[in-house]
């Protein structure tokens, strides 16, 4: 049971922007950084933001993230059909002591 | 380059053990702050943190009934899991953690199918 909460879906037509949200608790998103994952059809994940705000070598800035109290957004600017995937955030908790994983987000490129 | 892949049965009975093994390189399990992780995912469904080894043989879980261990000279991490339920049928993945609780390489993922 996961204890970050994303809307299961989202979708844009090329060239929109999407949002999708990831709301958390005091013992997770907020007192830690929150990291977001792609995952494609039929692979694994992939890291896509990190501490936050942060993108891996690679990663096209059309791709952003962000973070208030509990709450963390990841926003994807100049949507693609090859965006077209599962998105995760996620982040350590501290009452659990682990690493805890969101719901997920499909987006779905009309 | 870091590549992780993991091995282990794709088929195991309820009730049973299942052992998983992470074999990576391009990086060291000696080198401070750095980790390897498990996570998996039934099919259709969410990712799931399992547990978590440090450099230090720091270890974490989500469940009691895993065991999470290393063998720095040979690379490997492995993952016990005891007492598997169909439930338990997922894609399991291991991951390299830099330091900063995060998963930044990932394996294939290896199908575990728990039926008797």
């Amino acid at each position: 049971q996961s204890v970050l909460t994303q809307p299961p879906s989202a979708s844009g037509t090329p060239g929109q922007r999407v949002t999708m949200s990831c709301s958390g608790s005091s013992s997770n998103i907020g007192s830690n950084t929150v990291n977001w994952y792609q995952q494609l059809p039929e692979t694994a994940p992939k890291l896509l933001i990190y501490s936050n705000d942060q993108r891996p070598s690679g990663v096209p800035d059309r791709f952003s993230g962000s973070k208030s109290g509990t709450s963390a957004s990841l926003a994807i600017s100049g949507l693609q059909s090859e965006d077209e995937a599962d998105y995760y955030c996620a982040a350590w908790d501290d009452r659990l002591n682990g690493y805890v994983f969101g719901t997920g987000t499909k987006v779905t490129v009309l | 380059q870091i590549t992780l892949k993991e091995s282990g049965p794709t088929l195991v009975k309820p009730t049973q053990t299942l052992t998983l093994t992470c074999t990576f390189s391009g990086f060291s399990l000696s080198t401070s702050g750095v980790g390897v992780g498990w996570i998996r995912q039934p099919p259709g469904k969410a990712l799931e943190w399992l547990a978590l080894i440090y450099w230090d043989d720091d270890k974490r879980y989500s469940q009691s009934r895993l065991t999470i261990t290393k063998d720095t000279s040979k690379n490997q991490v492995v993952l016990t899991m005891t007492n598997m339920d169909p439930v338990d049928t997922a894609t399991y993945y291991c991951a390299h953690s830099p330091p900063g609780h995060l998963f930044h390489s990932w394996g294939q993922g290896t199908l575990v199918t728990v039926s008797s």
